[in-house]
């Protein structure tokens, strides 16, 4: 069974750019789940979706988007790129059943110069 | 506000013997409670979870225990093996039509040959 896959693996953007990261969750799942890891905040949540829609949203500014397609594959965007926002980005997904946990993909490291 | 606190950033424990890690909570509504596995580069694993109306769960190696009165959780590993060095991060739920992980700040086992 395919894991979450989530594209780009690295990416090196300049501050003021947007950039778009990519979710595919296992076949099935229709939640996923987006997470901010940083080494001063830890893991933080930004948002969540279930059936192409939004349910759940972190705190984190409206620079930080996302959307959810009918196949259950999910992008997040951030706009105006800043220093700070260099991060790993997870996603998860899960069956929308909290106790058999979420499956999280490998990450997507961005680094914002 | 850290509602989730994991205290110890590293633990050191020999091959073979125990391995505690500890979590405490300060939000009562949490009602599910999650242990993750992480090696550097590659997302969390989910390992074991419990609710909040168990004081234990097992599975194999892993066994948690819940104390309610006193908000902490603790994951025992038992017997510990190398393969087990990683950061393990607690992470809890609460009850709601869409759910998010609010996770500790991790603690990064390591286990001595």
């Amino acid at each position: 069974k395919a894991g979450v896959t989530q594209t780009p693996r690295y990416l090196i953007k300049t501050r003021g750019q947007q950039v778009t990261l990519s979710c595919s969750p296992i076949s099935g799942h229709r939640s996923v789940s987006w997470y901010q890891q940083t080494p001063g905040q830890g893991l933080q949540f930004l948002f969540e979706y279930f059936s192409e829609t939004q349910r759940n949203k972190g705190n984190f500014p409206g620079r930080f988007s996302g959307r959810q397609f009918s196949n259950s594959r999910s992008e997040m965007n951030v706009s105006t790129l800043e220093l700070g926002d260099s991060a790993l980005y997870l996603c998860a997904s899960s069956p929308d059943r909290v106790e058999v946990g979420y499956t999280f993909g490998s990450g997507t490291r961005l680094t914002v110069v | 506000d850290q509602q989730v606190k994991q205290n110890s950033p590293s633990l050191s424990v020999q091959e073979g013997r125990i391995s505690i890690l500890n979590c405490d909570y300060t939000n009562s509504m949490f009602d599910y409670f999650l242990w993750y596995k992480k090696y550097p580069a590659e997302g969390p694993t989910f390992l074991i979870s419990i609710s909040s109306i168990k004081d234990k769960n097992e599975d194999g190696r892993f066994t948690v225990f819940l104390n309610k009165s006193a908000k902490h959780l603790s994951l025992h590993i038992v017997p510990s093996q190398p393969g087990d060095s990683a950061v393990y991060f607690c992470a809890a739920s609460a009850a709601g039509s869409a759910r998010q992980l609010t996770f500790g700040s991790g603690t990064q086992l390591t286990v001595l040959p």
